[in-house]
C-alpha cells in the first residue's frame, strides 16, 4: 500500500540554525500538508499546499516557515531560524484531490532544538 | 471551526466491542465527520468518515445521530493493537485542514 515517507526520522539542531524537513507524498496525490505535535499536546495544522502555492496556513506558520515542492516527488518544510519552541514532531500528509478527502500521514520527523 | 468533545480516556477488554462517542453540537450542514487514530510514536491514521449516513469499513463503523450533533465510532472487536488516541474531527467543505482535539485515549485490556 502506498505511504507517505519522511526524512529524517530524528533531527537535533542548535537554536538559530535552519532545518529542512523532507516528505515524499503518495505519488498521485495533489494536496500536501504539514502538521506539528509538541510533546504531550494536540496535533496542530501548519499549512496546506496545492498547485505550487500555499492554499491555507495557520497562525503558527509565520515568516520563519516556508514550504516547497522542489521536484515532482518531494515536499519540504523549512524553518529558517529555529527556536526552542519549535521542538516537536512534524507530520507531513497528502490527499489525492478534492473529492478524495482522506489525508494520509507520514511517520513524522522528531525535531529537537537545543 | 466547529468543536468536538470526546471523553479523555476509555478502557475496553480485548475481543469486546468498543463505542467511542463524540459530541459536535455546532456542526454545520457541510461538515464531514472524520475519525483518525494515533498509535504510540506514529502519525495519525485514517479510520473512517461520513456525512449523514452510517458508514462501515474493514476497520470500524461510524454511527451518526439523525441530528448530526453526535457520532460514535464502533470497533467491533477490540484488539491490543487498537490501543491508541482516537480523534473525532469535523472538516468543512471550504477547508482542507484538520483541527485535532485532545481525542480519547483507548486502553485495551488483555
Amino acid at each position: 500500500e502506498p505511504e507517505v515517507t519522511q526524512t529524517p526520522s530524528h533531527q537535533v539542531t542548535q537554536m538559530g540554525q535552519e532545518v529542512i524537513l523532507r516528505c515524499v507524498p503518495i505519488s498521485n496525490h495533489l494536496y500536501f500538508y504539514w502538521y506539528r505535535q509538541i510533546l504531550g499536546q494536540k496535533v496542530e495544522f501548519l499549512v496546506s499546499f496545492y498547485n505550487n502555492e500555499i492554499s491555507e496556513k495557520s497562525e503558527i506558520f509565520d515568516d520563519q516557515f516556508s514550504v516547497e515542492r522542489p521536484d515532482g516527488s518531494n515536499f519540504t518544510l523549512k524553518i529558517r531560524s529555529t527556536k526552542l519552541e519549535d521542538s516537536a514532531m512534524y507530520f507531513c500528509a497528502s490527499t489525492k484531490g478534492i473529492i478524495e478527502e482522506t489525508q494520509y500521514f507520514g511517520p513524522g520527523t522528531r525535531l529537537l532544538v537545543l | 471551526d466547529a468543536k468536538t468533545t470526546q471523553p479523555n480516556s476509555m478502557e475496553s477488554n480485548e475481543e469486546e466491542p468498543v463505542h467511542l462517542p463524540c459530541n459536535h453540537s455546532t456542526i454545520s450542514g457541510t461538515d464531514y465527520i472524520h475519525w483518525y487514530r494515533q498509535l504510540p510514536s506514529q502519525g495519525p491514521e485514517y479510520v473512517i468518515h461520513g456525512l449523514t449516513s452510517n458508514v462501515n469499513n474493514r476497520m470500524a463503523s461510524l454511527a451518526i445521530a439523525e441530528d448530526r450533533k453526535s457520532s460514535t465510532l464502533i470497533l467491533h472487536r477490540a484488539t491490543l493493537r487498537d490501543a491508541a488516541v482516537y480523534y473525532c474531527i469535523l472538516r468543512g467543505s471550504g477547508t482542507y485542514k484538520y483541527i485535532f482535539g485532545t481525542g480519547t485515549r483507548l486502553k485495551v485490556l488483555a
